[in-house]
C-alpha cells in the first residue's frame, strides 16, 4: 500500500551502483528462503530463491547468499537502476504452509 | 494470463460494517492465504487454506473470517470485531516445489480504510 514500509530501514544507493540487502532469519531449521521486492500499492514480487543446501544463487542482476551459520541472507542487485525502487522482503519457509515475512528494507536509487 | 486478482484496489467503509474482499485465483494452486500488511511490519498471516473446504486460522485471525468453497476463490471478511482493520490485505497463493517448499504468488493488494 501507499504507506508500506513507512518506518522501514533504508538503503540508499547511487544508479550504477551494487546493492546489498541484508535480512536475518529466525528459524535454524527454515530450509527455503526466498526474496521479494513490493512497489508502492503492489503486491510483492518473486525475485530469487535459495534452498539451504546452497550458500550462494544467481539469477539476472541479482544474487542471494545464505549463511546459515550466523542465520543471514542477502540480496546483492548488480548496477543499480531507477526501477530497482521498492520495499526488499525476504522470506523463510520451514516446510509446508506457512512462510514467515521479514519486515522489508526500502532501497532508494538515486539517478 | 494466469494470476490472482483481488478487488476492489480501495475499499471504504464504516466502522461497525463488515466487509468482505475478494481473491480468485486462475494458477490452479491448492493453497491461499491471506496476510495483512502495515507500516513498518513485515506480512502477517490472517488466514490460510491448503484444499477446498479447509481453512486454518494463521497468527492473527482474530476479527476475521474466511471461506473456500471453490479452489479459485478465497474471499476474507473484516468484521466489526476486528479492533484496527484499516491496512493493506493481499492474498497469495502457492504451489509446491520439490521436497516441502512452497513459493507464493501474490494479489495486487486491497486497501481498506474503516472510518
Amino acid at each position: 500500500g501507499e504507506n508500506v514500509g513507512l518506518h522501514l530501514p533504508t538503503l540508499s544507493v547511487q544508479e550504477g551502483d551494487n546493492s546489498i540487502i541484508n535480512c536475518a532469519y529466525s528459524n535454524s531449521a527454515s530450509d527455503y528462503f526466498i526474496w521479494y521486492k513490493q512497489e508502492s500499492g503492489k503486491g510483492p514480487q518473486f525475485i530469487i530463491d535459495i534452498r539451504s543446501n546452497m550458500d550462494k544463487r544467481q539469477g539476472q542482476r541479482v544474487t542471494v547468499l545464505l549463511n546459515k551459520t550466523v542465520k543471514h541472507l542477502s540480496l546483492q542487485i548488480a548496477a543499480t537502476q531507477p526501477g530497482d525502487s521498492a520495499v526488499y522482503f525476504c522470506a523463510e519457509n520451514t516446510g509446508g504452509f506457512k512462510t514467515i515475512f521479514g519486515a522489508g528494507t526500502r532501497l532508494f536509487v538515486k539517478a | 494470463d494466469g494470476g490472482i486478482t483481488q478487488s476492489p484496489k480501495y475499499l471504504f467503509r464504516k466502522e461497525g460494517q463488515n466487509v468482505t474482499l475478494s481473491c480468485e485465483q486462475n494458477l490452479n494452486h491448492d493453497a491461499m492465504y491471506w496476510y495483512r500488511q502495515d507500516p513498518g511490519q513485515g506480512l502477517r498471516l490472517i488466514y490460510y487454506s491448503q484444499i477446498v473446504n479447509d481453512f486454518q486460522k494463521g497468527d492473527i485471525a482474530e476479527g476475521y473470517s474466511v471461506s473456500r468453497e471453490k479452489k479459485e476463490s478465497f474471499p476474507l471478511t473484516v468484521t466489526s470485531a476486528q479492533k484496527n482493520p484499516t491496512a493493506f490485505y493481499l492474498c497469495a497463493s502457492s504451489r509446491r516445489l520439490g521436497g516441502d517448499s512452497y513459493e507464493q504468488y501474490f494479489g495486487p493488494g486491497t486497501r481498506l480504510t474503516v472510518t
